[in-house]
């Protein structure tokens, strides 16, 4: 299994652009959410999704819209990109078989909005 | 939510134990408690989960007491690849899963030669 993959991996926009962000998992997770990551900060939540169909806001959903439109894709949308919106943004998934629940997360994809 | 307190930091020498504490005096009956551990540059990998008493698995132990308003990561004879930022969150399992999904601003460990 690959696990949680994303792409791309590095990203510069300038100020306006808009750009998806990709993530995808293979272990048939009903469960998939984005954070964001500034320099030597938590994680904070951008938006979360419970199943194909299904999506829900976060603690910092604003400039930000997803979709998931089958259980293993869950592309973030930055619909006009600002500076404040340069980090790192990380993808997980998780399930709910089993009695522990284990965030899987991806590599991240580096942004620097310019 | 169920809000976390972790130090900001820590240090430690290579061979000690190494004890982080999280505060969750509002924690809920369904809640659990699961910290996760991310080197620089890498999302947060799974450490322990647990509901009350001792967990304990190939990589570390945890604490909770019967009140469970607080827990306790313990890493048992550190060494230098275990400096890294560690993050206790708290939330039920199944429902609301927004709860599963805060991360505090975590605790910095580095672990000194």
């Amino acid at each position: 299994n690959a696990g949680v993959t994303q792409t791309p991996k590095f990203q510069v926009l300038k100020t306006g652009q808009s750009m998806t962000l990709q993530c995808a998992q293979d272990m048939n997770h009903e469960y998939m959410s984005w954070y964001r990551q500034d320099p030597g900060m938590g994680l904070r939540l951008i938006h979360y999704s419970v199943g194909a169909g299904i999506t829900d806001q976060g603690e910092v959903p604003n400039g930000y819209n997803v979709s998931r439109s089958t259980t293993e894709d869950f592309p973030l949308r930055l619909l006009s990109a600002a500076p404040s919106q340069t980090s790192v943004y990380f993808c997980a998934s998780w399930g709910t078989s089993g009695r522990a629940v284990e965030q899987f997360f991806g590599p991240g994809t580096r942004l620097t909005v310019l | 939510l169920a809000k976390t307190t972790q130090p900001i930091s820590m240090d430690s020498y290579e061979g000690q134990e190494v004890n982080i504490t999280c505060s969750h005096n509002n924690i809920a009956t369904n809640d659990y408690i699961t910290w996760y551990q991310q080197f620089p540059s890498q999302g947060p990998r799974f450490i322990i989960q647990g509901y009350k008493t001792k967990v304990t698995n190939e990589v570390a132990s945890l604490f909770i007491p019967a009140d469970r308003k607080s827990s306790t990561l313990s890493l048992p004879r550190v060494s230098l690849s275990d400096t890294a930022v560690y993050y206790c969150l708290v939330g039920a399992l199944r429902n609301n899963a927004g709860n599963m999904l805060t991360f505090g601003g975590g605790t910095r460990l580095m672990v000194k030669p």
